[in-house]
C-alpha cells in the first residue's frame, strides 16, 4: 500500500493560519471517514489531533480542524503558535482494512 | 488514565525474531483494538498491524509474511513477533490503542528502539 501525500514542509508566522493536505485514493481517503492526524515533537510519541476526519479529542485546543474533499484530506491550523512546530502525519484506513500513514510534513513556525 | 510500555531486547541480529511486549496499565484490553507502529531513525511512521479485543488481526500487506500480533488478555498485555529481521526493521517500535470503531489512536506508549545488528 503507498503512502499518503504530504507536502514535506510547510511554515507560517505566528497568528497565520496553515493547511496540510493528505492526498489519497479512492480506495482510502476517497472512501472512508477514517481519516486521522498526529503530532509528533522531536523525540516524543505522536499525539492524536484529529479523528474520523474532523473530531477533536478531548484536551486538543479547537485551533486545529479537519475536513476532507474527496481523496484529499487536510488539517487547519489556526492562530499558529511556536508550540505547533512538529512534524505531522495523517492516516487512512484502505479498502483492504489495513491503515496507511502519510509521508509526513514538518511545520516550522517562522 | 491508561498508560501502554513496551518492552523487549533493543538489540536483535539479523535473520532472528524480533519480539515485543506492550503492557497496559490503569485500563482493560476489552472493547478497545491494540496496535504496533514503528518509525525508522529520522523517517515517518508506518503502520504495521492491529488486534482486536476479539483476536481478529489485520496487518500491513508488505510484512504480512513476517508479523504476528497477539493477545494476553489475563495478563493486560499483548506482542508483536517480527521474523527474519534485517537492518530495514531497525526503528521505534511504538504500542498504541485504537478506540474501535473509529480511527482514534488515542494512546501510544513512548516508544522502544529496536536495532537490528550482528
Amino acid at each position: 500500500q503507498a503512502a499518503l501525500t504530504q507536502p514535506a514542509s510547510v511554515s507560517g508566522s505566528p497568528g497565520q493560519s496553515i493547511t496540510i493536505s493528505c492526498t489519497g485514493t479512492t480506495s482510502d481517503v476517497g472512501a472512508y471517514k477514517y481519516v486521522s492526524w498526529y503530532q509528533q515533537h522531536p523525540g516524543k510519541a505522536p499525539k492524536v489531533m484529529i479523528y474520523d476526519v474532523s473530531n477533536r479529542p478531548s484536551g486538543v485546543s479547537n485551533r486545529f480542524s479537519g475536513s476532507k474533499s474527496g481523496n484529499t484530506a487536510s488539517l487547519t491550523i489556526s492562530g499558529l503558535q511556536a508550540e505547533d512546530e512538529a512534524d505531522y502525519y495523517c492516516t487512512s484506513y484502505t479498502s483492504s482494512g489495513t491503515y496507511v500513514f502519510g509521508t509526513g510534513t514538518k511545520v516550522t513556525v517562522l | 488514565q491508561v498508560q501502554l510500555q513496551e518492552s523487549g531486547p533493543g538489540l536483535v541480529k539479523p535473520s532472528e525474531t524480533l519480539s515485543l511486549t506492550c503492557t497496559v496499565s490503569y485500563g482493560s484490553i476489552s472493547n478497545y483494538h491494540w496496535g504496533w507502529i514503528r518509525q525508522p531513525p529520522e523517517k515517518g511512521l508506518e503502520w504495521i498491524g492491529y488486534i482486536s479485543y476479539t483476536g481478529a488481526t489485520s496487518y500491513n500487506p508488505s510484512l504480512k509474511s513476517r508479523v504476528t500480533i497477539s493477545l494476553d488478555t489475563p495478563n493486560n498485555r499483548f506482542s508483536l513477533r517480527l521474523m527474519s529481521v534485517t537492518a530495514a526493521d531497525t526503528a521505534v517500535y511504538y504500542c498504541v490503542r485504537v478506540v474501535t470503531g473509529t480511527s482514534n489512536y488515542d494512546h501510544w506508549g513512548q516508544g522502544i528502539l529496536v536495532t537490528v545488528s550482528s
